[in-house]
């Protein structure tokens, strides 16, 4: 299957600080979803993107498709407590298999 | 709506016994997926069921491993001859058509072998 990274696979963020986790893949993506987990949950999906170079953003999630679909970020603005887990990104399409990135652990102290 | 429903939601066993884990997905979705996830990991795939398709096997770590969905409905995923390896949480997700829906994941089954 396709195999993604992610990176970083922890940071340590005071809040009101911004965050980004990057998705980087050798092949080219079809789709790619973020998905988040908090400590003790489970995966709950955040978006999905479809287009080379797509910018979609949710409150102070902003989320990229890179222009050959081969990497994707997610970038939160101004961090809070309540951004703590872990974010997954996940490649979609036929040729996906189905395979989750790695993930990036995020913890935000006051 | 009801959302995936997953029991039970811990199993304690002994090695060398068999386990079965049950997943009620969200009524609608004819995609299913199993999941495993390891203390602290990521998500490693073991199986996905689409419809009247025949499931992606793929993901299955070995042949004490099966899974079987009913009805195009609720799913089971049976291990035979546990092994303390097999310890982790179990999580089935499912959506509304395939892979390029959102998943929907239920709260897990935590699987403790000793």
């Amino acid at each position: 299957g396709q195999q993604v990274m992610q990176i970083p696979q922890y940071q340590h963020v005071q809040e009101g600080e911004d965050f980004t986790t990057y998705c980087n893949s050798s092949t080219t993506l079809s789709n790619i979803q973020w998905y988040k987990q908090r400590p003790g949950g489970h995966p709950v999906f955040l978006i999905q993107l479809v287009k080379s170079g797509e910018v979609k953003k949710q409150k102070r999630l902003t989320f990229q498709f890179g222009e050959a679909k081969k990497n994707s970020s997610l970038h939160i603005t101004a961090t809070q407590t309540t951004d703590v887990g872990t974010y997954f990104c996940a490649p979609t399409g036929t040729a996906s298999k189905l395979t989750f990135g790695t993930g990036t652990r995020l913890q935000v102290t006051l | 709506g009801a959302g995936v429903s997953q029991s039970p939601s811990n199993k304690v066993t002994e090695k060398g016994k068999d386990v079965e884990l049950r997943c009620d997905p969200i009524s609608g979705h004819t995609a299913l997926y199993w999941y495993r996830q390891s203390l602290g990991q990521g998500l490693e795939f073991l199986i996905y069921f689409q419809g009247n398709s025949a499931p992606d096997k793929s993901g299955l770590p070995s042949d004490r491993f099966s899974a079987e969905r009913t009805g195009g409905s609720v799913s089971t995923l049976t291990i035979q001859r546990t092994q303390q390896e097999d310890s982790a949480v179990y999580l089935c997700a499912s959506s509304l058509f395939g892979q390029d829906e959102p998943q929907h994941f239920g709260d897990g089954t935590r699987l403790s072998i000793l």
